[in-house]
């Protein structure tokens, strides 16, 4: 199976930083990777597809980068809104495998 | 508008059975890939299943966990995923989400909460 090990577990910034969460393949998925957010309490909302692929009516502050077996996504300027758990799901093999998770929290 | 509606969910006593039903509307679920997702109490999200479309003959996959216990099905009439699952065990408490694989996991379900519990 793949492991998909994301990091950091959790991050405190302030409004306007620029946050950068990674998740690492433990082997070449490609560039089949989706990001998710989930704030407390809500269902998971598509951020990214395909690596890198912002989904519809996502704001272009959240991109993505990353193939093969690094992949990383950006928060451009943080705000109140972004504070959530983010997680990395690979489709590039079966069985799909998320990341445990990074909580975002504001300072 | 593109909907997915779990339902289904409860009390089971471990070793019980359950199906969980997933209706689509706003699009033809069986053009789709369509997958569930399931989350425990204040845990991350662990992947459980795949159906693919029906060009692709609904084949499906599982998670190792659910492998054997869990099976996924389509009903093309009711535009409806399922999933049923037998044997349950403790460790499958958790909201059941119905996602539709399509540009990543680009449509889920508000979910159904397993309860496994004797």
């Amino acid at each position: 199976d793949v492991q998909m090990t994301q990091s950091p577990s959790s991050l405190s910034a302030s409004v306007g930083d620029r946050v950068t969460i990674t998740c690492r393949a433990s082997q070449d998925i490609n560039n089949e990777l989706t990001w998710f957010q989930q704030r407390p309490g809500k269902v998971p909302k598509s951020l990214i597809y395909d690596a890198s692929s912002l989904q519809s009516g996502v704001p272009s502050k959240f991109s993505g980068s990353g193939s093969g077996t690094d992949f990383t996504l950006t928060i451009s300027s943080l705000q109140p809104e972004d504070s959530a758990t983010y997680y990395c799901l690979q489709y590039g093999d079966h069985p799909f495998t998320f990341g445990a998770g990074t909580t975002v929290d504001i300072k | 508008e593109v909907q997915l509606v779990e339902s289904g969910g409860g009390l089971v006593q471990p070793g019980g059975s359950l199906r969980l039903s997933c209706a689509a509307s706003g699009f033809t679920s069986s053009d789709h890939y369509m997958d569930w997702v399931r989350q425990a109490p204040g845990k991350g999200l662990e992947w459980v299943g795949r159906s693919r479309n029906k060009g692709h003959s609904y084949s499906t996959e599982y998670a190792a966990s659910v492998k054997g216990r869990f099976t996924i099905s389509r009903d093309e009439s009711k535009n409806s995923l399922y999933l049923d699952m037998n044997s349950l065990k403790t460790e499958d408490t958790a909201v059941y989400y119905c996602v539709r694989g399509l540009r990543g996991f680009d449509c889920w379900g508000q979910g159904t909460l397993v309860t496994v519990s004797s």
